[in-house]
């Protein structure tokens, strides 16, 4: 069955420092995406990053980047530099390819950053 | 511009009432999905569409109903049968069958209450 987890629940970071996200994934598709989302009290849903399972590089989007590594099925979010408006829930999510391409968009519990000033 | 835009924002639901959510895109995407969102809790789907006149089930569609008729629009409607129902409500939609990077596009979300 196709699952994302994130077993962090809360994070705290100190301004200006860097902060990892963890996320794992469960798939047996070999053809699948991977999104991060920010997602701010407001509730709207913010695209950060994607990495395709077949990238060779690991994604980079000005101070996101994702540590990807295949064998391990883990897709961690690394934001530098961190800012009080990076404060918000951080959600992994997966989209399948092939013949599980229904687009659906498979989405971990979820991370609540803290920046502290 | 493009996007999806959901109404209401904001919408208080009586014990034995059917509300119904609005959602609509004019980016022409086939495919539109509802997700419902507990506090504190990750997003799961309720309902999917990949082309008119046709939708699927998602992981928790017991006491919720939706309707296709249009490309734009993809309603969902809350009913006296869902127990539970106040949570934050997303819609979103996507290209069907495109590839993975293929991003989605979300509206800004409906809060419901049961009061």
């Amino acid at each position: 069955a196709q699952k994302i987890t994130q077993t962090q629940p809360g994070m705290f970071v100190q301004e200006k420092e860097a902060v990892t996200l963890d996320c794992t994934y469960d798939t047996s598709d070999p053809s699948y995406g991977l999104f991060w989302y920010k997602q701010p009290s407001s509730g709207e849903m913010i695209f950060l990053i994607y990495q395709g399972s077949y990238d060779q590089q690991n994604a980079t989007e000005g101070r996101y980047s994702l540590n990807f590594q295949k064998a391990r099925k883990s897709a961690n979010l690394v934001i530098s530099a961190s800012q009080l408006g990076d404060s918000a829930m951080y959600f992994c999510a997966m989209r399948l390819h092939g013949s599980s391409n229904t687009g659906k968009l498979i989405f971990g519990q979820g991370t609540t950053l803290q920046v502290k000033p | 511009d493009g996007g999806i835009t959901q109404s209401p924002k904001y919408l208080f639901r009586k014990e034995g009432q059917n509300v119904t959510l609005s959602c609509e895109q004019n980016l022409n995407h086939d495919a539109m999905y509802w997700y419902r969102q507990d506090p504190g809790q990750g997003l799961r789907l309720i309902y999917y569409s990949q082309i008119v006149n046709d939708f699927q089930k998602g992981d928790i569609a017991e006491g919720y109903s939706v309707s296709r008729e249009k490309k734009e629009s993809f309603p969902l409607t809350v009913t006296s049968a869902q127990k539970n129902p106040t949570a934050f409500y997303l819609c979103a939609s996507t290209l069907r069958g495109a590839d993975t990077n293929y991003g989605y596009t979300f509206g800004s979300g409906t809060r419901l209450t049961v009061v």
